[in-house]
Parts: structure tokens; sequence; C-alpha cells
């Protein structure tokens, strides 16, 4: 079974310029969310969806980050305009809504703004 | 939400057995165990889950106290491969929406030594 997939695995870019990450979850999964990790805060929700539907963006650190989900198979993060701190590894994950399903991460995108 | 407190950082040889703890001394009558492990360079991994019996699959076993204010994973045979960060985390098993996510802390990193 292909599991969460992200793309692109690595990403360099100067400060300013805008990044986007992409994550396809696994098919059937109706839940979705982005997770940061950092050395200083760890692993860090930023986001979730259910159905498509952004249900929760309390994390999301500031207005220069964006989530979308146009439909079951495609989610974005973008980040407009990035900063040096935004530098950090992004994980997707997905999960099935019902009691307990565990959730299934991607490899990551490892992002660093120059 | 409940929280839970794991050993910074733990040591095992290899081919021995492995018990990492979790204390969760406000857990509440709902909350599932849940144990996540991030491998070097990889998105976390689903390891195991309980309420309140043991519980054993293919990757590790569960230990729960009585009380259920800790439990402990077993890993019967470490090899090289189990290093790993691990995270225990307290997730309720009734409540929809944002019970969905999980929290991690900073988990504890164990190495296993050949």
């Amino acid at each position: 079974d292909a599991g969460v997939i992200q793309s692109p695995r690595h990403e360099v870019t100067e400060m300013g310029q805008e990044v986007t990450l992409r994550c396809k979850p696994i098919s059937g999964h109706d839940y979705l969310f982005w997770y940061r990790q950092t050395m200083m805060r760890g692993l860090e929700l930023l986001i979730y969806f259910n159905n498509n539907v952004p249900i929760d963006d309390s994390g999301m650190p500031e207005d220069r980050f964006s989530a979308k989900m146009p439909n079951a198979s495609f989610s974005t993060l973008k980040i407009q305009p990035s900063e040096p701190r935004d530098s950090a590894v992004y994980f997707c994950a997905s999960t099935q809504g019902t009691e307990n399903q565990p959730q299934h991460f991607g490899d990551g995108t490892r992002l660093s703004i120059l | 939400d409940a929280k839970t407190t794991q050993p910074n950082s733990m040591e095992s040889n290899e081919e021995e057995p492995v018990h990492l703890p979790c204390n969760h001394s406000t857990i509440s009558g709902t909350d599932y165990i849940h144990w996540y492990r991030q491998l070097p360079s990889q998105g976390p991994e689903y390891v195991i889950h309980g309420l309140t019996s043991n519980v054993n699959n293919r990757m590790a076993s569960l230990a729960i106290a009585e009380d259920r204010k800790s439990s402990t994973l077993i890993l019967h045979r470490a090899t090289l491969r189990d290093a790993a960060v691990y995270y225990c985390i307290l997730r309720d098993g009734i409540s929809s929406g944002s019970a969905r996510q999980l929290t991690f802390g900073s988990g504890t990193q164990l190495t296993v030594l050949p």
C-alpha cells in the first residue's frame, strides 16, 4: 500500500520566496494533519482537515502560512513570504476518523530558508 | 489535556529486551495510551495503543498499570533498527474532532548498542 506521500523531500530557498509543500494522503482517510518539527519546539500540529474542510488552524504560526485541501487526495501548505525561522521539517499525516485509528505520517519535507 | 512524562534517553544492548516507561498520573477514564516512534530522518510511526489491558502486536507489547497512572512499552528483543525517539501520548477515545490530533512531548531517545 502506498503511504502518505510528501513532496518535495528537501527545499532550500531564499528568504521572501513563496514555498509550497504538497501532501497526498492515504486513499480512504478522511483526516489530514500538517505538523512542523524543530529542535526547539518538537512536533507541533499546525492545522488539520476533516473531509477536506479545515477544522482547527490554531497552530498556524501567522498569516504567512496557509493550507488548502482541494480534494480528498491532495493538500498544500504554503508559506508566503518565507523567513529563516520557518526552517523546519514539515510532516503530513492522515487517518480514518473511526475511533483510535493510528495516524500515518509521510517522510516529511526538510525546509531551509536562507 | 493529560500529560505524560518520559525519560529523555535510554540505552539498551542489541538482542536484549527494552522497557520504556511512561508516567501519566492525570489520565482520565477515556484516555487511550498510544505509542509512536520516530526513526532518524523519518516521520513518526505508530507502534501500539491500549486502554486498560496489556496489548501485544508484532512490534511490541504495552503493559498498563492497574491504576493506569503509568505504562511500559516493551521491545522484546532490541535491534539496531529500533534506535529511535519513542513517544507516549494520551488520546481521548470518545471525543471527536480535535481529539483526533496527537500532542507530542519530547519522548525518549533509545540508543541500541551493538
